[in-house]
């Protein structure tokens, strides 16, 4: 079958830095996607990811190796609105989205 | 409009009744689809369209349909509601499916709270 895990929560203090991890086993791999949601309110894109190496985007980087069909999302200087919860989706052989249950960051002071 | 909308915004209703969730978006997207967003799962893909006059069957498609008459509009149905279809639903749109280049992500609209008592 086809899995995307990763942690259920993480707490990290403002203007930390935080990794959140993903691994993933799905049928093909057509790229890898981190997107932010805050609550009560739509996910939204923040990184694609589809050859191996990090990609930096301001004070969010994501990293993908696909022979350990492995991610992460590391968020730099924390700030109070980071707090949301992280997705982590892979587009599979059929160019559908497979979706993590998702990582709720909180950010403490 | 600017993206994508859905209505209604929530919605209760009673068991057994017909509901329409409505999606529509400006951005001549090809590619729609519907997900259902539950606690502690993962986003479930319902139904998808890559071109208009066309759907396909997602990961969690039984008892509901869809329609892609146009471009703009991607209405989902519930034929008679149960209580298990209590969710957050959302419709989101990209480019193209399969993608035309790289990236082709997805854009999602505000979600529909329903609840089928």
């Amino acid at each position: 079958g086809q899995n995307i895990d990763q942690p259920t929560e993480m707490t990290a203090t403002e203007g930390a830095i935080v990794q959140i991890n993903c691994t993933y086993q799905t049928s093909g791999f057509n790229g890898l996607f981190w997107y932010q949601q805050h609550a009560g309110e739509a996910p939204t894109f923040l990184s694609y990811n589809v050859l191996d190496g990090l990609e930096e985007k301001g004070r969010f980087s994501s990293f993908l190796s696909r022979s350990k069909g492995y991610s992460y999302l590391l968020l730099k200087e924390l700030q109070m609105k980071d707090s949301a919860s992280y997705l982590c989706a892979v587009m599979d052989s059929n160019y559908q989205l497979i979706w993590g249950a998702g990582t709720k960051l909180i950010i403490k002071p | 409009i600017a993206g994508i909308t859905q209505a209604p915004t929530s919605q209760i209703l009673a068991a057994g009744r017909r509901m329409t969730l409505r999606c529509t978006q400006d951005m001549r997207h090809n590619a729609m689809y519907w997900y259902r967003q539950d606690l502690g799962l993962g986003l479930r893909l319902i139904h998808y369209s890559n071109t208009a006059g066309t759907t396909g069957k997602g990961e969690v498609p039984d008892g509901y349909s869809v329609s892609r008459a146009n471009t703009d509009d991607f209405p989902l149905t519930l034929a008679s509601a149960v209580p298990s279809q209590t969710s957050v639903y959302f419709c989101a749109s990209s480019d193209s499916n399969p993608p035309s280049g790289s990236g082709n992500e997805q854009f999602f609209g505000p979600g529909t709270r329903l609840t089928v008592l």
